[in-house]
């Protein structure tokens, strides 16, 4: 599994939009990257997933360049609902269901 | 359509007992693993079940087993508790057969105090 190295934390305000950047230098040709997003005392939940180039939902945007050797989820103007855990995985979207998750980067809005 | 739900939502243990948790999967799945996650910390995969068989299982000791009955739920047992098991214990599932496994669906865990 490539081994995912995010920011520890980030701090923002209301109304900006936030970018987080996910390093994964070993990342192999059938991995996906995908981002979670965790509110205290709550599960995981799946914000976003994507191969290359450009990815969007109602959400966040996910921009991988063409190595894939990183990736940065872009969080457009933040509220203070979206303080949360953020973590990056990296993996084979068909080889199995079990996820390893990293520390995640801790992202803090502020008013 | 209801989600994941994990049962206690809360337990408090002392060193030497065992405790056992439980799993209703979201509608429409088949598979549920069970992660633990300490504080401050990213959850860690403890083993995954389908079919009502262990197909995965992580770095953790044979303390910890589980059950998955034939409605999909699932159980976590945790035998011989130790302070170190103090955790939020999390339940996720999916379907086996789906294009993306890796896009889970979490519970809000079971938060587990040992003392």
């Amino acid at each position: 599994l490539a081994k995912t190295t995010q920011p520890i934390s980030m701090d923002s305000y209301e109304g900006q939009e936030v970018n987080i950047t996910c390093s994964h230098n070993n990342i192999a040709t059938n991995d996906y990257i995908t981002w979670y997003q965790q509110f205290p005392s709550q599960g995981p939940r799946f914000i976003i997933q994507g191969y290359k180039t450009k990815v969007t939902n109602e959400v966040a945007s996910l921009f991988i360049p063409a190595d894939r050797k990183s990736s940065t989820l872009s969080l457009p103007r933040v509220s203070l609902s979206d303080t949360a855990v953020y973590y990056c995985l990296v993996g084979d979207i068909a080889a199995g269901n079990k996820l390893t998750f990293g520390g995640g980067t801790r992202v803090l809005v502020k008013p | 359509d209801a989600g994941v739900t994990q049962s206690p939502t809360h337990l408090i243990k002392t060193r030497g007992q065992q405790v056992t948790l439980r799993c209703s999967p979201k509608s429409g799945h088949d598979t549920v693993s069970w992660y633990q996650q300490a504080l401050g910390q990213g959850p860690q995969f403890i083993f995954q079940y389908y079919e009502e068989e262990e197909r995965q299982r992580g770095n953790f000791p044979d303390r910890f087993s589980g059950h998955q009955f034939p409605n999909y739920s699932s159980e976590l047992n945790v035998n011989a508790l130790l302070l170190g098991d103090s955790a939020l214990y999390l339940c996720a599932s999916t379907y086996y057969r789906g294009l993306a496994k890796n896009i889970q669906y979490f519970g809000a865990g079971t938060r587990l105090s040992v003392l």
